[in-house]
């Protein structure tokens, strides 16, 4: 069974520029999340993904990040414009549907993207 | 609100000997508790977990890690250390009733000493 996808692995830009991520999910995963780890942090949630509706981004900071999830497969996370404490790595992770087990599904996380914003 | 305190940033033990994690964790329900490895450039993978029932909680490669309500800890262990065993730990603790969401400690970056 493939795991996650992400894709770029690295990226480097300049402060004010514009970048996206691309995640795909486990083959029948209903539910996509999106972290932000930060260099001695350990991940933090950016928005959580239910099919192609959004379940929680209260830690998304809306004003710059961007996300989507159009045909609830795979999904984009967006930065612009962005700041050097964007410099992180990103992780995206997929569940099967969080909901309908009544408990907590596994989630497997990808290799991430590691954005150097200069 | 959930959190999580990992004690120590970094741990340093000689091969073959125990491997001794500590997580402290601060819930307004009863909690879901996780442990999670991270290798170098890859994503974090699942350890063990603690949702309800028996307290000692036997993991993957070896780890378990014990639920102590009283002591609100869920320290992660392993009888004797392994090269392969260097890596970053996270323990994370679910969020309260109806949400599904990880809050992650800092972690904790284990050497395994020749």
């Amino acid at each position: 069974e493939a795991g996650v996808a992400q894709s770029p692995r690295y990226k480097i830009i300049e402060k004010r520029q514009s970048v996206a991520f691309w995640c795909n999910p486990i083959s029948g995963h209903a539910t996509l999340y999106w972290y932000q780890q930060i260099l001695g942090q350990g991940p933090k949630l950016l928005i959580q993904f239910q099919n192609n509706g959004v379940v929680d981004d209260s830690q998304l900071p809306k004003d710059r990040f961007s996300a989507e999830r159009l045909k609830g497969v795979d999904s984009t996370l967006k930065i612009q414009p962005a700041k050097l404490e964007d410099s992180a790595v990103y992780l995206c992770a997929s569940s099967l549907d969080a909901w309908t087990s009544g408990g907590y599904n596994e989630q497997f996380f990808g290799p991430g993207t590691r954005l150097t914003v200069l | 609100a959930q959190s999580v305190t990992q004690l120590g940033s970094h741990v340093s033990v000689s091969e073959g000997a125990l491997v001794l994690l500590r997580c402290n964790y601060s819930s307004s329900v009863p909690p879901y508790l996780f442990w999670y490895v991270q290798y170098p450039n890859q994503g974090l993978q699942l350890l063990l977990k603690y949702t309800t029932g028996a307290t000692l909680v036997k993991g993957i490669n070896g780890f378990e890690a014990e639920f102590k309500k009283s002591e609100t800890s869920f320290h992660l262990t392993k009888p004797s250390a392994h090269m392969s065993d260097a890596a970053e730990y996270f323990c994370a603790v679910k969020g309260g009733a109806g949400s599904y969401q990880l809050t992650f400690g800092k972690g904790t970056k284990l050497s395994v000493i020749p």
